[in-house]
């Protein structure tokens, strides 16, 4: 069995201070992780994944996360949010076969100007 | 240009009627997926396909159906509508579980009302 779990339903931070977006995750075996980007009335897009190479993975628009196995967490960061970065974001787990596909139930980040 | 396309985008209908929303992507992948997300909610995966002639259920239970009939097309169907499929409907795909780029690629979404 597997599941994902968004600590923060709503996360609010200043523009130009940093975004910590946290993310954990149960999997019986090695998981492959993602995260997602949702803008309103938009489709989800894909920002960053992990598939068991280096635990520190970079994505679009200065987004990375770290895989840490002993906490079992996928945390997704950025030094610096912009106004642009206001959007409602999903962790995601999934086994390598890509048979069974886990969403978390999404934060919402707002940025304030 | 590779991408997957949703239409309608916006549907408002009456209960009863039949619909059917469309799935198109051009990007080649074999397997196609269809989740519903209610406001504020996570995504569930309603159906799911891994290539022609194949189509699966998926964690939710829903009165849909669909059909893959080309590799490309994986239209979603309601054949009764009611109040209770109001919701968004977000259409994806990906390559072949044995390819490492297996990333979904997600649609603009339909957000369907039913009155």
């Amino acid at each position: 069995a597997q599941s994902v779990t968004q600590l923060d339903s709503h996360v609010s931070v200043s523009e130009g201070t940093p975004v910590l977006l946290r993310c954990n995750y149960s999997s019986s075996y090695s998981p492959s992780l993602f995260w997602y980007v949702q803008h309103p009335n938009k489709g989800l897009q894909l920002l960053l994944k992990y598939t068991s190479a280096a635990t520190l993975v970079k994505g679009i628009n200065g987004f990375e996360a770290e895989f840490k196995k002993s906490e079992t967490s996928f945390h997704l960061t950025k030094p610096s949010a912009h106004m642009s970065d206001a959007a409602e974001y999903f962790c995601v787990v999934s086994d390598r076969g890509y048979q069974k596909v886990t969403f978390g139930t999404g934060t919402k980040l707002q940025v304030i100007p | 240009e590779a991408d997957i396309y949703q239409t309608p985008r916006y549907l408002v209908i009456g209960t009863g009627k039949k619909i059917t929303l469309e799935c198109s992507q051009t990007m080649g992948h074999d397997k196609m997926y269809w989740y519903q997300q209610d406001p504020g909610m996570e995504l569930h995966l309603i159906h799911y396909s891994y290539g022609v002639n194949s189509t699966e259920k998926g964690d939710l239970s829903s009165e849909s159906t669909v059909s893959r009939i080309r590799t490309e097309h994986f239209p979603l169907t309601l054949e009764s509508a009611r109040p209770s499929h109001t919701s968004q409907y977000l259409c994806a795909s990906s390559e072949l579980a044995t390819s490492h780029r297996y990333e979904q690629y997600f649609g603009p979404g339909t957000r369907l009302t039913v009155t």
